[in-house]
């Protein structure tokens, strides 16, 4: 069964610094990886994704994820991080070979301090 | 496109009531879903949907029923409400494509079992 894990349930770090919130994963197989928002009060918004191809995944907002097959982890970045992007973040994980349903991590709370 | 809708935004239920949550789509997706989100336990599938006619049960359907009589919409229905059942409920559509494609969640309801 696939699972996933975002290991920091807060990440805090300051206006203009770089942000990194962790993902790391276990599925068979050739995984699809997400990478979802959630502002207060909202839905999950779709940020990322990586299927196949080049590891560096580029997404909304100026974030971007890289996928490592040897270390099952798939990290979102930003290199400067701003106040409004203090939010819940959801990694998700699609095993692949036909597989529709996703798993979610439990979320990590990122707070931007200005 | 509105995407996809979820009525009502909050409910106050006592414990053994019984409401549906409505959810309908307009982006003719074959893939729909429950969730629950709860405090620290990330999202949590309750039932999904891969077409008009097909339901099947995810990791939290107990005390859950769904139907998929249109392409468009997937009701949730509680039968008989618990104070257990107190949590943010979203609703999530996506094409199937092998997998790969990204949920579009909805607003949430917000219901509280006295």
């Amino acid at each position: 069964a696939q699972s996933v894990a975002q290991p920091e349930d807060q990440v805090n770090v300051a206006e203009g610094n770089p942000l990194t919130v962790k993902c790391t994963y276990s599925v068979s197989g050739n995984p699809y990886l997400f990478w979802y928002v959630q502002y207060p009060n909202r839905g999950l918004q779709f940020l990322l994704k990586y299927i196949t191809g080049d590891n560096l995944v580029k997404g909304s907002y100026g974030f971007e994820a890289e996928f490592n097959k040897s270390q099952t982890s798939f990290h979102l970045k930003k290199p400067s991080a701003l106040v409004s992007d203090s939010a819940l973040y959801f990694c998700a994980v699609i095993p692949g070979g036909g597989s529709y349903i996703p798993t979610f991590g439990r979320g990590t709370s990122l707070i931007v301090h200005p | 496109n509105a995407g996809v809708t979820q009525t009502p935004k909050f409910q106050v239920l006592k414990t053994g009531q019984s409401m549906t949550l409505q959810c309908a789509q307009d982006m003719n997706h074959e893939y729909m879903s429950w969730y629950r989100q709860d405090p620290g336990m990330g999202l949590r599938l309750i039932h999904y949907s891969v077409g008009a006619g097909i339901t099947d049960q995810g990791e939290v359907p107990n005390g859950y029923n769904v139907s998929r009589s249109t392409t468009e919409d997937f009701p949730l229905r509680l039968l008989s409400a618990a104070p257990s059942q107190t949590s943010v409920y979203f609703c999530a559509s996506s094409g199937l494509a092998g997998g790969a494609d990204t949920q579009y969640f909805g607003p949430g309801t917000r219901l509280t079992v006295l």
